[in-house]
């Protein structure tokens, strides 16, 4: 069975600093995806980036970026010049064939 | 991305009664479309997925006579709660994909109170 692994309920990060959020994840299969996606206040959730498990280049999206350790099976985010707006639930999540796994999440609050 | 939207965002009813709670994709066909619960602070639930003109499947723990779920159209789902109980007061999320897509696309969420 696939699980996915956030062992950080809570973190907090100076506005404009730099903040990392980890996931592991465990699967048997060789091909899937990996996303990252935020949910605010407002509870809409947000896709922030993803990960196709056959790309080695990790993904990369304005101030978010991920570090991918295949073999590990590790999927972090790191969060770059942080922004009040960043503040927000931040879950992991995995896709294996149509099934989709999400970790308990990561409240990220940035600090003024 | 894909948007998708939800309705109602929020609905109170009393006890006993039955509540229908709308998913659309706006911009794109969801050949599959997932529900959610989520209760405040925690992770998603899954309650189950539908395929476009397939019955769901449902998680197991979830009672599909209770929580009706109908994927009649590429861009429509519904679910109903059947005899509302304070118990299922929650925020309920519905997510669409599609063949060329993979990852999910969320909508806004319906906060369901029953009294």
């Amino acid at each position: 069975a696939q699980t996915v692994t956030q062992s950080q309920p809570e973190m907090s990060v100076q506005e404009a600093e730099t903040v990392t959020l980890s996931c592991t994840y465990d699967t048997s299969e060789s091909n899937y995806y990996l996303f990252w996606y935020k949910q605010p206040p407002s509870r809409q959730m947000i896709l922030v980036i993803r990960q196709e498990a056959y790309k080695q280049q990790n993904a990369t999206e304005n101030r978010f970026s991920v570090n991918f350790q295949k073999a590990a099976k590790s999927f972090s985010l790191k969060i770059s010049d942080s922004q009040l707006g960043d503040t927000a639930m931040y879950f992991c999540a995995f896709r294996g064939g149509n099934q989709f796994y999400f970790g308990t999440g990561t409240s990220l609050t940035v600090i003024p | 991305g894909a948007v998708v939207s939800q309705h109602p965002s929020r609905v109170i009813c009393k006890s006993g009664t039955s509540v229908k709670i709308e998913c659309r994709s706006l911009d794109f066909q969801a050949t599959t479309m997932f529900w959610y619960r989520q209760f405040p602070k925690q992770s998603l639930m899954l309650m189950a997925t539908s395929n476009e003109g397939s019955k769901a499947t449902y998680e197991q723990g979830v009672e599909k006579d209770k929580f009706l779920i109908n994927h009649a159209s590429l861009t429509l789902s519904t679910l109903t709660v059947t005899s509302a109980h304070p118990e299922d007061s929650s925020f309920y999320i519905c997510s669409g994909t599609s063949g060329n897509r993979y990852e999910q696309y969320f909508g806004p969420g319906t906060r369901l109170t029953v009294t």
